[in-house]
C-alpha cells in the first residue's frame, strides 16, 4: 500500500526566509503527486501537481514553486516567505484506489 | 472543468442521530468521487470512493454514500453518530486520468452527547 512521508511536521520561519518541504512516496511507481494548502475555513487549495519527473503544473500564481527531481519525490519551495504563506501543507498521491495524504506540515511565518 | 460543492460548512448532530453531509459535483466526464475525513492537525483519510461501479458505496467507520447522477450528488450518511465522528469531512472529484483532484471546502461535523 502507498505511504506518504512529509517533513517536517511543524515549521516556524521568519518572513523573507527560504522554504523547502519534502514529500516522498512508497509503495507505488510513477504516481501523480499533489501539493495542497489548507487555510482555516478555506478548505484545500491545490497548489501544484505532477504527473512525472520534471513535470509540474501550477494551479494558482503564488510565491511558491515545486519540483520533482525523482519519481517518488515532490518538493515545495519558496525563496522568500510571506506572512500569507502560513498554513497547513499536504502532499498527496493519486492512485486508482483514491488519493492518499501525508500527515501534513504546519507552517507558521512570523 | 470539475468542481465540488459541499452544502453547509458546519453540521451539528446529537450522538446516535443520523449524519447527512451533502456534496454536489460538476463534471464534464464520468467522475470518480471521494469522501475524506480529517482529524485536527492530521492528513486526510479516505472514507470511501465511487469509481463507476455500484452507486451505493460503503466505507469505513459505518459511513456510506450514494452516487445519484440525475441529482449530481454524492451525499455522505451514517445511521448513528458517535462522538468520535467529530471531524472535518471533504468531498472530492477527479477525472479518470487522475490529473485533477478537486476538493470541496469541507464540512465540520460536531457531535454532542
Amino acid at each position: 500500500s502507498q505511504t506518504i512521508h512529509q517533513w517536517p511536521a511543524t515549521l516556524v520561519q521568519p518572513v523573507g526566509s527560504p522554504l523547502s518541504l519534502e514529500c516522498t512516496v512508497e509503495g507505488t511507481s510513477n504516481p501523480n503527486l499533489y501539493w495542497y494548502r489548507q487555510a482555516a475555513g478555506r478548505g484545500l487549495q491545490l497548489l501544484f501537481y505532477s504527473v512525472g519527473i520534471g513535470q509540474i503544473s501550477s494551479e494558482v500564481p503564488q510565491n511558491l514553486s515545486a519540483s520533482r527531481p525523482q519519481d517518488r519525490q515532490f518538493i515545495l519551495s519558496s525563496k522568500k516567505l510571506l506572512l500569507s504563506d502560513s498554513g497547513f501543507y499536504l502532499c498527496a498521491c493519486l492512485t486508482g484506489i483514491g488519493a492518499f495524504f501525508g500527515q501534513g506540515t504546519r507552517l507558521t511565518v512570523v | 472543468a470539475q468542481s465540488v460543492t459541499q452544502l453547509g460548512s458546519h453540521v451539528s448532530v446529537s450522538e446516535g442521530a443520523l449524519v447527512l453531509l451533502r456534496c454536489n459535483y460538476s463534471s464534464s466526464v464520468p467522475p470518480y468521487l471521494f469522501w475524506y475525513v480529517q482529524y485536527p492537525n492530521q492528513g486526510l483519510q479516505l472514507l470511501l470512493k465511487y469509481t463507476s461501479a455500484a452507486t451505493l458505496v460503503k466505507g469505513i467507520n459505518g459511513f456510506e454514500a450514494e452516487f445519484k447522477k440525475s441529482e449530481t450528488s454524492f451525499h455522505l450518511t451514517k445511521p448513528s453518530a458517535h462522538m468520535s465522528d467529530a471531524a472535518e469531512y471533504f468531498c472530492a472529484v477527479t477525472n479518470q486520468a487522475g490529473t485533477a483532484l478537486i476538493f470541496g471546502k469541507g464540512t465540520t461535523l460536531s457531535v454532542s452527547s
